[in-house]
């Protein structure tokens, strides 16, 4: 149980290109899901926490017209990479919680390296 | 938020038992601390976690010290498959429960 899948893997576009990430909690039902990025040889980096129903919660140093949210159900979150450059690069990861319990922990996918030409 | 400490990197023979050491001085009472690994080029993988008492499940034990200020995640057989960046998570308990990740030890096992 407590199944997060991320679609696409992986995706290689050109400069300028918006790119849509996808985050399913396939076996359960996620009111919250957090989107990650993670550089080269670099720990995991909060980007914003997705709320089903109402607007993301974006960390300081994050540009919220850069990285579009919507979580429009209790399964499934989108992140949108907008006009991508280069250094958009990276790899980016969701998660999610199971259960109703605040201390359930979170479960996450398999990630999406983004490569922007 | 609660940070944790640990060490870069560690390395276990294989078949012996790994600990994995982490220190969080600031927890405060009501956190519970996560242990997350993660193979290269995949997302983490939950392990176990815990808030006071000792804990076990298939994957590995977790022992919290009395006074909550440190850890130790303990692979009691570790294999070449358990190579990989293991983290300790205190995680935040107000707000949306976020995770803040620290650097990991990164764990090699070798034959």
């Amino acid at each position: 149980g407590a199944v997060v899948s991320q679609h696409p893997s992986r995706v290689i576009c050109k400069s300028g290109t918006s790119v849509k990430i996808e985050c399913r909690s396939l076996d359960f039902q996620a009111t919250t899901m957090f989107w990650y990025r993670q550089f080269p040889k670099q720990s995991l980096m909060l980007m914003a926490t997705s709320n089903e129903g109402s607007k993301a919660t974006y960390e300081q140093g994050v540009e919220k017209d850069k990285f579009l949210i919507n979580h429009a159900s209790l399964t499934l979150s989108t992140l949108t990479v907008t006009s991508a450059h280069p250094e958009d690069s990276s790899f980016y990861i969701c998660s999610a919680s199971s259960g109703t319990g605040v201390y359930q922990p979170q479960h996450f996918g398999d990630g999406t390296r983004l490569s922007i030409l | 938020d609660a940070k944790t400490t640990q060490p870069p990197s560690m390395d276990c023979a294989e078949g012996r038992a790994a600990n994995l050491p982490c220190n969080h001085s600031t927890i405060s009472g009501n956190e519970y601390v996560y242990w997350y690994r993660q193979i290269h080029s995949q997302g983490p993988q939950y392990i176990i976690h815990g808030l006071k008492n000792n804990e076990t499940n298939e994957m590995a034990s977790l022992i919290i010290t009395e006074d909550r200020k440190s850890s130790t995640l303990i692979l009691p057989h570790a294999t070449l498959r358990d190579t990989a960046v293991y983290y300790c998570i205190v995680r935040v308990a107000r707000g949306t429960y976020k995770y803040i990740f620290g650097t990991g030890t990164r764990l090699k096992v070798l034959a």
